[in-house]
């Protein structure tokens, strides 16, 4: 079965700090997708970024970064310098390719990191 | 290029009545996935439509049901509702083609049963 754990539940950390949130995942599948999606609190989920499988690159986008290692099964993300308009509820997910069958596979999610960034 | 929207935004329901919740996906999309998120968790999958059929489902009984009209615009019915349908039922978009992409999320519908 596929399972996406983010153990920490909140994080409060103080403006310009940086932090890091993790996510493990678990698939027996060699094709899968990972996703980082961000939930303000107005409710609406926002797309942070996809990564496949096959694609171990380190990403870095603004003040975003995200580093994903196969051998530890994680996809971490981490904010530099937060500033308080990243509060919100962070989501990682995971979709298989296998799902994948002329339409969109679904997404598995993890129950989310609340992160509170203080003046 | 209007986003995903859903409607409405509130709903209050008593047990045992039924409820049909509203989404249109984000223009030239083709697929709406549905959503139900509960209070302090994440999302779960309920189910997925493309091409006015049921792609996918995940593991919710038979009083949840859907419906995709040819517009691409869906429709997600519960019946015989539960105190534990209270929850913000998201609606989502995406695009066949080229792997699993992103899905646009609309605002969500917030329910209450009591």
């Amino acid at each position: 079965a596929q399972k996406v754990t983010q153990a920490q539940t909140e994080i409060s950390v103080v403006e310009k700090e940086d932090v890091t949130l993790d996510c493990v995942y678990e698939t027996r599948d060699t094709t899968y997708y990972l996703f980082w999606y961000k939930q303000p609190p107005s409710g609406e989920l926002v797309f942070l970024i996809r990564r496949n499988s096959f694609d171990e690159q380190n990403e870095i986008s603004g003040r975003y970064s995200w580093n994903f290692q196969k051998s530890t099964s994680s996809f971490n993300f981490t904010i530099t310098a937060s500033q308080v308009v990243d509060s919100a509820v962070y989501f990682c997910a995971l979709t298989l390719f296998r799902n994948y069958g002329g339409s969109q596979g679904n997404l598995i999610f993890g129950k989310g990191t609340k992160l509170s960034v203080k003046p | 290029d209007a986003g995903v929207t859903q409607s409405p935004t509130h709903l209050i329901k008593t047990r045992g009545q039924q409820v049909t919740l509203r989404c249109s996906p984000k223009s030239g999309h083709d697929t709406v996935s549905w959503y139900q998120q509960a209070l302090g968790q994440g999302p779960q999958f309920i189910f997925q439509y493309y091409e006015e059929e049921e792609r996918q489902r995940g593991n919710f009984p038979d009083r949840f049901s859907g419906h995709q009209f040819p517009n691409y615009s869906s429709e997600l019915n519960v019946n015989a509702l539960l105190l534990g349908d209270s929850a913000l039922y998201l609606c989502a978009s995406s695009l066949v083609g080229g792997g699993p992409r992103e899905q646009f999320f609309g605002p969500g519908t917030r329910l209450t049963v009591l």
